[in-house]
């Protein structure tokens, strides 16, 4: 059964300092990973999206890792601001139409 | 790159009435659209895709229906609503070229 699990499921972190989220994925054939940020009561921005060849992309203070061997990727987050407060949500593509989603991080930056 | 509309933004209706949800897309001609739903503290679940007018797939069966009348036009219906209903939908559409998918702002229905 195709899955994706994010970790942790909420995360709490002072402005300014740096903060790191896992997806683990079972999803098979792998086609490619994205990183969505979604606001409150928002749809989902798209961050990163990443192939099997790629290890890592990085956008601005955001920076996605994978390991396609492990299944496993992260999302950094640099220098955290009070705007990056939202829910981040992994999700693993297995065709074009085939996307699992994870159920997200809630990401809280306080000052 | 695309732009996804959708209304109504947010709407409240009684169990039992009908529901019609629409989405319409800018900026690119004969994209695959999708609806998902977003109940609270669950991931997105996707409830139905479509690849042309009139071309319609479903993932979860369930009293909900969608149709395509126009290429960048996307309708999400239900004749009955229930209680279960309540939730955050989205409508998407695939960046073929950048294989992104682009969300719409979502439409919070509460069924009451």
């Amino acid at each position: 059964k195709n899955q994706v699990e994010q970790s942790p499921q909420s995360l709490i972190i002072l402005e300014g300092k740096n903060c790191t989220l896992q997806c683990n994925y079972t999803v098979s054939p792998f086609s490619n990973l994205r990183w969505y940020k979604q606001d409150t009561g928002r749809g989902p921005v798209s961050l990163t999206i990443m192939t099997f060849s790629e290890n890592t992309k990085s956008n601005g203070r955001y920076t996605a890792t994978l390991d396609a061997d492990t299944k496993q990727s992260s999302l950094h987050i640099t220098a955290s601001q009070l705007s990056d407060s939202a829910s981040y949500i992994c999700v693993v593509a297995n065709s074009g139409y085939a996307l699992n989603f994870g159920k997200g991080t809630s990401l809280l930056v306080t000052p | 790159s695309q732009t996804i509309h959708q209304w109504p933004a947010t709407l409240v209706q009684p169990v039992g009435s009908p529901l019609s949800l629409e989405c319409t897309v800018e900026g690119t001609s004969n994209p695959n659209l999708y609806w998902y739903r977003q109940a609270a503290g669950r991931g997105l679940q996707l409830l139905f895709y479509s690849v042309g007018i009139g071309q319609i797939s479903s993932e979860v069966p369930q009293n909900l229906s969608a149709s395509r009348p126009q290429d960048r036009q996307f309708i999400l219906s239900s004749k009955k609503l229930l209680l279960s209903d309540s939730g955050f939908y989205l409508c998407a559409s695939w960046g073929q070229v950048s294989g992104e998918q682009y969300f719409g702002p979502g439409t919070r229905l509460t069924v009451t």
